[in-house]
C-alpha cells in the first residue's frame, strides 16, 4: 500500500541551529499536510501544500512540496526551545473515499538551550 | 475556531471493563471523524473512519466488535473499547474535518487524546 517515509527519526540540535525533516511518498500525493505534536500533547495542524513545487513560509518555518508531488520538507531556521516536539507529514491522494491521511513516522526534534 | 473536545482525558480501569471515549466538534460540523491510536514515541495509527449516519470504516487488523464506533450526529463520535485488556492500553486520539470546507484537502483538527490504562 501507499507509504510515506519520513527522515530523520530523531534530531538533536543546539539552539540556534537549523533543522530539516524530509518526507517521501511511494505515490503521487494530491496534497501534503504538516503537523506538530508537543510532548504529551496532540497533533496540531501547521500547513497544507497542494501545488507542485509550492513553497510556504511561517516565520522561521519553510515548507516545500516537490515538483513531482511525492516529497516534501520542513525547514526550521535558528531553532528555539519552543520548537521541541515531533513533526509529522501526512499526505492524501486522489483514490478512495474520505481521503484519509497517510502519516509519516514523524521526526522528533530536541533542542539544547 | 475548529476546536475538538475529547473526553475523558485519561482512564484507569480493570481488565474486562468497557470504556467509552467521546469526541465532539465544538464550533463546526464534522461528517467525518477519525480515530487513531498512538504508542509512545510512534506515529499515529488510523483505526477507523467514523461517518455520520452510517457505519464506520475500519482499517485492516482493527476488530470492529472490539472497538465500537458511533457517529450519531454531526458533532459527536464515540469510540467504545469493549472488554478492555492490558494490551488495549494506549493513547487514543480523535480528529475531525469541517464539513463546510468541502470533502477533500481539509486539515484535521485533533482532540487532546485519551490515555487509557488497563490494569
Amino acid at each position: 500500500g501507499q507509504q510515506v517515509m519520513q527522515i530523520p527519526q530523531y534530531q538533536h540540535v543546539q539552539e540556534g541551529e537549523d533543522f530539516t525533516t524530509y518526507c517521501n511518498s511511494s505515490t503521487t500525493l494530491s496534497n501534503i499536510q504538516w503537523y506538530k505534536q508537543r510532548p504529551g500533547g496532540h497533533p496540531v495542524f501547521l500547513i497544507q501544500l497542494v501545488k507542485s513545487g509550492e513553497v510556504k513560509k511561517q516565520k522561521r518555518l519553510t515548507f516545500q512540496f516537490g515538483e513531482a508531488k511525492k516529497n516534501s520538507s520542513l525547514h526550521i531556521t535558528a531553532t528555539q526551545t519552543t520548537d521541541v516536539g515531533t513533526y509529522f507529514c501526512a499526505g492524501t491522494n486522489n483514490a478512495g473515499n474520505n481521503r484519509k491521511l497517510i502519516w509519516g513516522l514523524g521526526t522528533s526534534l530536541a533542542v539544547n538551550p | 475556531g475548529a476546536v475538538v473536545s475529547q473526553h475523558p482525558s485519561w482512564v484507569i480501569c480493570k481488565s474486562g471493563t468497557s470504556v467509552k471515549i467521546e469526541c465532539r466538534s465544538l464550533d463546526f460540523q464534522a461528517t467525518t471523524m477519525f480515530w487513531y491510536r498512538q504508542f509512545p514515541k510512534q506515529s499515529l495509527m488510523l483505526m477507523a473512519t467514523s461517518n455520520e449516519g452510517s457505519k464506520a470504516t475500519y482499517e485492516q487488523g482493527v476488530e470492529k466488535d472490539k472497538f465500537l464506533i458511533n457517529h450519531a450526529s454531526l458533532t459527536l463520535s464515540t469510540l467504545t473499547v469493549t472488554s478492555a485488556h492490558p494490551e488495549d492500553s494506549s493513547f487514543y486520539i480523535c480528529s475531525a474535518r469541517d464539513a463546510a470546507l468541502g470533502f477533500s484537502n481539509q486539515p484535521q483538527h485533533f482532540g487532546d487524546g485519551t490515555r487509557l490504562s488497563i490494569l
